[in-house]
């Protein structure tokens, strides 16, 4: 069965410095996601992602935060300078035309 | 503008017990109503979803969800639980498909022997 695939599953880094997430979603799929839950809390919405640009993204996605589909295939989220706030597990998603989304397994940022 | 109200942050039953699991919606349209669970240390996984059909939607595992429009309610039953039902479950609304998810906040279940 198809999957999305993120990696890597837990990432630690310093305040500061710059992540790159990475997700391989559904190949036939149209629509990309990310969505971060912090520790304890709800499941949030960061930025969607459909024909090689950004269709609408959230009040936490600031100039810090950055999406791409560099070859049809990765999809990627950059944070360019970690806080400590940024610690969470990020969830990738990809959804069909039509269809319910279908989520990763998530990477676990801790920032230190 | 959407939202999701999950009442009961944390559900605990017996085994072979009922569950049921709380979820309240606000939208200004016709939305699109989601179950997802989460296992530990995994991803979520959908258990079920309701797209305007049938009122009473079947999902894997034994769950079912039915929409009350009068209620504005998506709540998750479950005749009999069992253990590994254990998870976090969380309840979602988008107003298309293919549009963001606004999730409620997670009931966790819990389940005794």
């Amino acid at each position: 069965e198809p999957e999305v695939t993120q990696t890597p599953s837990h990432q630690v880094t310093q305040m500061g410095q710059e992540v790159i997430l990475r997700c391989v979603p559904i190949s036939n799929h149209l629509y990309f996601y990310w969505y971060r839950q912090i520790l304890g809390q709800k499941v949030e919405f960061l930025v969607s992602f459909y024909n090689n640009e950004i269709s609408e993204k959230s009040e936490i996605f600031d100039d810090q935060f950055s999406v791409e589909r560099p070859d049809g295939s990765n999809f990627t989220l950059k944070i360019r300078s970690t806080k400590l706030e940024d610690s969470a597990m990020y969830f990738c998603a990809s959804t069909p035309w039509q269809g319910e989304a279908f989520f990763g397994q998530g990477t676990r940022l801790t920032v230190v | 503008a959407q939202s999701v109200t999950q009442l009961g942050s944390h559900v605990s039953v017996s085994e072979g017990a009922l569950v049921l699991l709380r979820c309240n919606y606000s939208s200004s349209v016709p939305p699109y109503l989601f179950w997802y669970v989460q296992y530990p240390n995994q991803g979520l996984q959908l258990l079920l979803k309701y797209t305007s059909a049938a009122t009473l939607v079947k999902g894997i595992n034994g769950f079912e969800a039915e929409f009350k429009k009068s209620e504005t309610s998506f709540h998750l039953t479950k005749p009999s639980a069992h253990m590994s039902d254990a998870a976090e479950y969380f309840c979602a609304v988008t107003l298309n498909q293919g549009g963001k998810l606004i999730f409620g906040q997670g009931t966790e279940l819990s389940v005794k022997p």
